[in-house]
């Protein structure tokens, strides 16, 4: 079955530092490819995605490469802000399971002054 | 706006006693979510529903109840049988059908303490 494995956390960073998230996949089809940002006490809310290979997700300065040689689909932010704290969850979706999201276990990213 | 609207955000239950959570969208979407948010475990899914007067069983089913009379609506019931019922719960719902990409969008969440 799919499976989404990401790096474990926490991460704690300096304002302005380099910032990678690495996720890797198993899927049997062609799947779309997911970030999800989770502030605390909220829902999660999309951040970026990439729907086939060699794509690139952006967007607030993140971005994702949909690598299909590696099945990866790595997050990264050059320059991080103490307003990007939160959770990041990597996902994928595919036609063989009929589009449900199969959710990595989430990062915590903290950002410090 | 649309979206999706949880209530309540908190609720607190005590043992023995089922609890009702809402989900609301005006989305127009035809595929509705429950998952279950605990800490370091991720997102798991409880029930989805992809049409109206339909729903499927996820991966934590147990102990849980839906319906699906509406559109719009996609309400998750909490019985005395789930042994741990102390977590975060989100709704989401997507486009669904042949449109569908995977793409969820959420509630704020529902957080729910049995004392």
């Amino acid at each position: 079955g799919d499976s989404v494995t990401q790096m474990e956390g926490p991460v704690t960073l300096s304002e302005e530092a380099f910032l990678t998230i690495n996720c890797t996949y198993t899927a049997t089809g062609y799947p779309s490819l997911f970030w999800y940002v989770q502030y605390p006490g909220e829902g999660l809310q999309l951040l970026l995605k990439a729907t086939k290979a060699d794509d690139k997700g952006s967007n607030k300065g993140f971005e994702a490469t949909y690598r299909k040689e590696t099945t990866s689909f790595h997050l990264e932010k050059g320059s991080v802000q103490v307003s990007d704290s939160a959770v990041y969850f990597c996902a994928l979706s595919d036609a063989g399971s009929n589009y449900k999201l199969t959710f990595g276990k989430g990062t915590l990213l903290t950002v410090n002054p | 706006d649309g979206g999706i609207t949880q209530s309540p955000k908190y609720l607190f239950r005590k043992e023995g006693q089922n609890v009702t959570l809402s989900c609301e969208q005006n989305l127009n979407h035809d595929a509705m979510y429950w998952y279950r948010q605990d800490p370091g475990q991720g997102l798991r899914l409880i029930y989805y529903s992809q049409i109206v007067n339909d729903f499927q069983k996820g991966d934590i089913a147990e102990g849980y109840s839906v319906s699906r009379e509406k559109k719009e609506s996609f309400p998750l019931t909490v019985t005395s049988a789930q042994k741990n019922p102390t977590a975060f719960y989100l709704c989401a719902s997507s486009i669904g059908r042949e449109r569908n990409t995977g793409e969820l969008f959420f509630g704020e969440g529902s957080r729910l303490t049995v004392l």
